[in-house]
């Protein structure tokens, strides 16, 4: 079946330090990638829609200078938190689809712990 | 606007029960709609998708949801609960006629099953 990796799954910064999420599609084309953030027993938010060659589409409130996407290939999106705080400490989960109609498959997420 | 929404944030069954969750998702248009089970400190693995073909949707895991239009409804059910089922369990639903593939998700049900 379709493998979604993502990496790191755990990652501890200092604040300040700016951190990148990787997020591979390995046997399949990811025409558009997701990045969704949860919180702690909470749902998944979607921060911003990705499309391979062009820019990412944020949701409303997610800052895009803070938290950027960028797409540049059909296997591999990245998330790039900037500047972090201890505020931005969270759960990242991205998915990747093949194309309309195709279910979204997801990575293992990254746990992201800022100090 | 779309919504999702699970009702019960918990439910716990007893080991070889009928494992019941409930999703009613909100929408003009009958939206594409999935179930997704994530386990802790992991992505989600989609269980089960309704696109508009059959209305009874089976997946894997014994798992299997039945689209009921009148009632807005996609509820997830088991016949017999087995200790690996305890999980988190996402509904989620695509808009796919305005070409909006990010999922919204409900606030997830977590399943526990008793001995």
């Amino acid at each position: 079946g379709a493998v979604v990796s993502q990496h790191p799954s755990w990652v501890i910064c200092k604040s300040g330090t700016s951190v990148k999420i990787e997020c591979r599609s390995l046997d399949f084309q990811a025409t558009t990638m997701f990045w969704y953030r949860q919180f702690p027993k909470q749902s998944l938010m979607l921060m911003a829609t990705s499309n391979e060659g062009s820019k990412a589409t944020y949701e409303q409130g997610v800052e895009k200078d803070k938290f950027l996407i960028n797409h540049a290939s059909l296997t591999l999106s990245t998330l790039t938190v900037t500047s972090a705080h201890p505020e931005d400490s969270s759960f990242y989960i991205c998915s990747a689809t093949s194309g309309s109609g195709q279910p979204q498959h997801f990575g293992d997420g990254t746990r992201l712990s800022i100090l | 606007a779309q919504s999702v929404t699970q009702l019960g944030s918990h439910v716990s069954v007893s080991e070889g029960a009928l494992v019941l969750l409930r999703c009613n998702y909100s929408s003009s248009v009958p939206p594409y709609l999935f179930w997704y089970v994530q386990y802790p400190n992991q992505g989600l693995q989609l269980l089960l998708k309704y696109t508009s073909a059959a209305t009874l949707v089976k997946g894997i895991n014994g798992f299997e949801a039945e689209f009921k239009k009148s009632e807005t409804s996609f509820h997830l059910t088991k016949p017999s609960a087995h200790m690996s089922d305890a999980a988190e369990y996402f509904c989620a639903a695509s808009r796919m006629d305005t070409g909006r593939r990010a999922l919204t998700f409900g606030s997830g049900t977590r399943l526990q099953v008793q001995p």
